[in-house]
């Protein structure tokens, strides 16, 4: 069964340190994989992505992520974070093969910024 | 571009009475849309999908009767929560098909409080 996993509920980090949020799913032969961003009481803005291509991918705000097939992750970071990028992330999955706009996602990482 | 909207952005309802929910493309068509339910300090639990111009499919355990999902158009689908109850309180989020790109669209969701 499709499944995807971030291991971490909550992560603190100082302003100005490296942070890395991580994300596993469950393997498919093809996978396309997001991280989306949340705030307070507003929906879910896109991080980046990776549809295929290079295994680096860089979004807005700094942020980037490496998707690693033998590992099945896709790791969020960043490295400085900022107060403002305290927020929800979460990671999202689409498995081609069981219908290309369905998307799974993780339970979420509530990344806390501290000054 | 790829803007979806929500309407209302907050809404208080007494327990009984039936709400309705928009989510609009601005700019795109969405052949598809998806609507999701977040609880707080959770992730978003896909609800159901949305084709124009056919029936809406549920996810397990969503009661079709209750959520009711027209998709009228390429740029209009609605959620209608009937005889709401206090326990369908929660955020309401909706997404568009980005279209191929394996990408979904989020509204900036609704908050929906049953008194």
């Amino acid at each position: 069964a499709q499944s995807v996993t971030q291991l971490d509920s909550q992560v603190p980090v100082f302003e100005e340190a490296p942070v890395e949020l991580r994300c596993n799913y469950s393997s498919s032969v093809s996978v396309y994989l997001f991280w989306y961003v949340q705030y307070p009481n507003q929906g879910l803005q896109l991080l980046l992505k990776y549809l295929s291509g290079s295994t680096l991918v860089k979004g807005i705000n700094g942020f980037e992520a490496e998707f690693n097939k033998s590992q099945t992750s896709f790791h969020l970071r960043k490295p400085s974070v900022h107060i403002s990028d305290t927020a929800e992330y979460f990671c999202a999955v689409s498995y081609g093969q069981t219908g290309a706009n369905n998307l799974f996602f993780g339970t979420g990482t509530r990344l806390t910024v501290i000054p | 571009g790829a803007v979806v909207s929500q309407h209302p952005s907050r809404v208080i309802c007494k327990s009984g009475t039936s709400v309705k929910i928009e989510c609009r493309s601005l700019d795109f068509q969405a052949t598809t849309m998806f609507w999701y339910r977040q609880f707080p300090k959770q992730s978003l639990m896909l609800m159901a999908t949305s084709n124009e111009g056919s029936k809406a499919t549920y996810e397990q355990g969503v009661e079709k009767d209750k959520f009711l999902i027209n998709h009228a158009s390429l740029t209009l689908s609605t959620l209608t929560v009937t005889s709401a109850h206090p326990e369908d309180s929660s955020f309401y989020i909706c997404s568009a098909d980005g279209g191929g790109s394996y990408e979904q669209y989020f509204g900036p969701g609704t908050r929906l409080t049953v008194t």
